[in-house]
């Protein structure tokens, strides 16, 4: 079945910067582009930004344009979130989700999500 | 900026209709998406392309569309469906976005 894995909690201080994992698996992971959404606690779900892992072609939230980093390792079927000058305003819940387009390009919605990777900074 | 604004709160009684709306699509013509977020746990789509439910998905929930206002209608609601929702449509960049949220309260 489809399963995305991600990497587990992490603390930082204000000023670093944190990388998170996403491991695809039960699908071909270049074939479905995947996205990252944060939350913060008791707060709505936020789009970060975009890949597709076929191209390594990325899209950013204009709010996150000058310090998010989206890769991928296509032969570990790994997609990676790397989220710079963290300030406390970025302790969140990160979740990785699959986008699920057809062969036409139409968009069918966020099919499957990783199970979230908590950030906290604090000094 | 791009914004779909929900209602925060939707209470309803076990066996009655629960509606939750999402306004101010960006573009005409753009099919939205709603998740259910239970506590805890990461969103579940629940609705596609305004009205079409993934496998798996009981038929109490149902989507609809009206220019740029998109209604998830959960008919005969049960206790498990108490649970945080969310749209989702593309703004003007092409990009999906969520709406603000829901939290449906079953009494």
């Amino acid at each position: 079945q489809v399963q995305l894995v991600q990497s587990g909690a992490e603390v930082k201080r204000p000023g670093a910067s944190v990388k998170v994992s996403c491991k695809a698996s039960g699908y071909t992971f270049i074939n479905y582009d995947i996205n990252w959404v944060r939350q913060a606690t008791g707060q709505g779900l936020e789009w970060m930004g975009w890949m597709n892992p076929d191209s390594g072609n990325t899209g950013y939230a204009l709010k996150f344009q000058d310090r998010l980093t989206i890769t991928r390792n296509t032969s570990l079927s790994t997609a990676y979130m790397e989220l710079s000058s963290l300030s406390s305003e970025d302790t969140a819940m990160y979740y990785c989700a699959r986008y699920y387009y057809d062969s036409n390009g139409y968009y069918y919605g966020a099919d499957s999500w990783g199970q979230g990777t908590l950030v906290t900074v604090s000094s | 900026s791009f914004e779909l604004t929900q209602p925060p709160s939707v209470s309803v009684s076990p066996g009655q209709t629960a509606r939750i709306t999402c306004s101010g699509g960006a573009l005409p013509n753009q099919y939205a998406y709603w998740y259910q977020q239970r506590p805890g746990q990461a969103p579940l789509l629940v609705i596609y392309r305004d009205s079409e439910r993934p496998s798996g998905i009981p038929e109490r929930f149902s989507g609809s569309s009206s220019g740029t206002t998109f209604t998830l209608t959960i008919s005969g609601v049960q206790a498990e469906d108490e649970a945080d929702y969310y749209c989702q449509s593309a703004g003007s960049s092409g990009f999906y976005v969520f709406g603000t949220g829901t939290r449906v309260t079953v009494l």
